[in-house]
């Protein structure tokens, strides 16, 4: 299958700061790519959905200005936590593929987020 | 509005034995896509079979198969021959028609494989 890179795979910082997570496609071009958020034991939840060249679309609920989405090649996407707080601390994971309802999405390792 | 139901958070079963992961889904969209997923400790998620809503025969991926009862809107997952690296948490999830392939996962079942 594909390979999807997520880097850091794992970030502490304190409250009040940035943290920039970036999400690769290796060995495809990817020009939609999804970010999912993970709480302990539960379930992924769709974020956004971030489009190679355009804005980003955020799910309902979801704060664009605190999430901010870039997407400015067809192999990275980058997700921003502006303005960090504790209840920011999660799983943020990315997935990538194909862009129809049969193409299986392949998900980077992921990135455990902990904010003090 | 889809939904993904997955109504057992956890499972046991010894190893070398076959077990069903249970999956309902509810949707209006006639195009649609099922897939499964495990997530061990680390925390990657690893794609393991996908069904297609027009697909006539059950998907099947090695010691995978997913039984797909559309009438019943139901895709459970089959695992035959367990191995104690099966252990892991597995999540049903739907794509939506028209939606860039956005995924919509169930709850999540714990398995334990048992000697």
């Amino acid at each position: 299958g594909a390979v999807v890179s997520q880097h850091p795979s794992w970030v502490i910082c304190k409250s009040g700061t940035s943290v920039k997570i970036e999400c690769r496609s290796l060995d495809f071009q990817a020009t939609t790519m999804f970010w999912y958020r993970q709480f302990p034991k539960q379930s992924l939840m769709l974020m956004a959905t971030s489009n190679e060249g355009s804005k980003a679309t955020y799910e309902q609920g979801v704060e664009k200005d605190k999430f901010l989405i870039n997407h400015a090649s067809l192999t990275l996407s980058t997700l921003t936590v502006t303005s960090a707080h504790p209840e920011d601390s999660s799983f943020y994971i990315c997935s990538a593929g194909g862009q129809s309802a049969r193409d299986t999405q392949y998900f980077g390792p992921g990135t455990r987020l902990t904010v003090l | 509005a889809q939904k993904i139901t997955q109504t057992q958070p956890g499972m046991f079963v010894q190893e070398k034995e076959a077990v069903t992961l249970d999956c309902t889904y509810d949707t209006s969209d006639p195009s649609y896509g099922l897939f499964w997923y495990k997530q061990p400790s680390s925390g990657e998620m690893i794609f393991l079979i996908y069904q297609g809503s027009y697909d006539q025969q059950n998907a099947t991926e090695g010691r995978y198969s997913l039984n797909f009862q559309k009438a019943r809107k139901s895709a459970n997952l089959v695992i035959s021959a367990s191995q104690l690296g099966d252990s892991s948490m597995y999540f049903c999830a739907m794509s939506r028609r028209g939606g860039g392939n956005k995924l919509t996962f169930g709850t999540g079942t714990q398995l334990k494989v048992e000697l």
